[in-house]
């Protein structure tokens, strides 16, 4: 199976930026997903990186590095309605399954 | 238009009984799936279908039978439902192995 860690919970003020880190252990990478989880509601996808780098999307972005087997998630100029858990999640090989991390519950503090 | 439902949003029911929930996806979607969301919010495949064919089956007791009678609708019945069955049970779906949509959740609660 996959190893996948993430921090368990993170708070950060109104205005600021988190850092989400995600570290896996697979063979066979294809892919990592981040999704955003408010309390009570379903995931929503958030980015998809597949090759190392950074990819932006507004104030949200999430980087990759494969060799190190390692991901971010980067929450830009913070509003309350961030405050939710963010799930890391892995794709291995040509499978349709993602395995999840246990994520991470963010909150965001006037 | 909604993409990725779920029926009921809440299930309560006693240890023992036999349940379904339903699950449709107006998303054209060919491949659709069944998590698993506990106390401890660990989210946890179950089974996925690709064009109505089983993929994946994770190791789930067989009292779980996922149903798929075409592309947009995965069902899930679960008999002799037991405590250890209560959690948050999501459907998703997607396009072969793209991002995965999920449905609003059913809160099963068994008592």
């Amino acid at each position: 199976g996959q190893n996948i860690d993430q921090p368990t919970e993170m708070t950060a003020t109104e205005g600021a930026i988190v850092q989400i880190n995600c570290t896996y252990q697979t063979s066979g990478f294809n892919g990592l997903f981040w999704y955003q989880q408010h309390a009570g509601e379903a995931p929503t996808f958030l980015s998809y990186n597949v090759l190392d780098g950074l990819e932006e999307k507004g104030r949200f972005s999430s980087f990759l590095s494969r060799s190190k087997g390692y991901s971010y998630l980067l929450l830009k100029e913070l509003q309350m309605k961030d405050s939710a858990s963010y799930l890391c999640a892995v794709r291995v090989g040509g499978d349709y399954k993602l395995s999840f991390g246990a994520g991470t519950t963010v909150t965001v503090r006037a | 238009d909604t993409a990725v439902s779920q029926t009921p949003k809440y299930l309560v029911t006693q240890m023992g009984n036999d349940k379904s929930i339903k699950c449709e996806q107006n998303l054209g979607h060919d491949t659709m799936y069944w998590y698993k969301q506990d106390s401890k919010k660990f989210l946890k495949i179950m089974f996925s279908y690709n064009n109505k064919e089983l993929i994946i089956n994770e190791t789930v007791p067989n009292r779980f039978s996922p149903k798929s009678p075409d592309k947009a609708h995965l069902n899930l019945h679960i008999n002799s439902l037991e405590l250890g069955d209560s959690a948050v049970y999501f459907c998703a779906s997607s396009q072969a192995a793209d991002t995965q949509y999920f449905g609003p959740g059913t809160r099963l609660t068994v008592l």
